[in-house]
């Protein structure tokens, strides 16, 4: 089975301060990797995913990814925050069919003024 | 296409009722997941269909819980003879590959 820790349960960081929130995966096989995001009073959403390929993925809102194979991490940047980027961020992983996905903690990510 | 949708959207209930929640998927989603979401918590995996068939189902799980996908289109979750502990919020996904969208989720409330 897959699991994903999330060291971090809450990061307050500066408007236009570069963040990264930090996620470890486990497996014994090869995973595909995500990040979603959840804003007060709404659903999850995407922000990027790793399935093959470049090791640096792109999502939206100018966050960015990493996948460290070696490290089994896959943490989150974004160069300079917004007020509007404060909110719950979940990594998550699966495996190629896709049948389960395990979800890590979340953490908080609260943008000051 | 209109999103996820989940009905209802919360429900109070007293301990020992059955409850059903409701999901429709994005109509050419062939892939839907149950999720429990508790405060603090991320999604917890609970189950996983392919069209109408059932292919995965938390070990965690409780026999209480059982979810049905007639026909792949929309899906049901029934939790029987509720307890407290099954207070959170219930979450709905669909895909047809690895990127879910998540429905507004359904908050059950066991009073």
């Amino acid at each position: 089975a897959q699991s994903v820790t999330q060291l971090d349960s809450q990061v307050p960081v500066f408007e236009e301060a570069p963040v990264e929130l930090r996620c470890n995966y486990s497996s014994s096989v090869s995973v595909y990797l995500f990040w979603y995001v959840q804003y007060p009073n709404q659903g999850l959403q995407l922000l990027l995913k790793y399935l093959s390929g470049s090791t640096l993925v792109k999502g939206i809102n100018g966050f960015e990814a990493e996948f460290n194979k070696s490290q089994t991490s896959f943490h989150l940047r974004k160069p300079s925050v917004h007020i509007s980027d404060t909110a719950e961020y979940f990594c998550a992983v699966t495996v190629n069919t896709g049948n389960q996905f395990y979800f890590g903690t979340g953490t908080s990510l609260t943008v000051i003024p | 296409d209109t999103g996820v949708s989940q009905d209802p959207r919360h429900k109070i209930t007293k301990r020992g009722q059955n409850v059903t929640f409701r999901c429709d998927p994005i109509s050419e989603h062939n892939r839907l997941y149950w999720y429990r979401q508790t405060l603090g918590q991320g999604p917890e995996f609970l189950t996983y269909f392919q069209n109408e068939a059932q292919l995965e189902k938390s070990r965690l799980l409780s026999d209480r819980f059982s979810a049905e996908r007639p026909k792949g289109s929309f899906s049901t979750l029934e939790i029987q003879r509720t307890e407290q502990g099954d207070s959170a919020m219930y979450l709905c996904a669909s895909t047809t590959t690895y990127e879910q969208y998540f429905g507004p989720g359904t908050r059950l409330t066991v009073t």
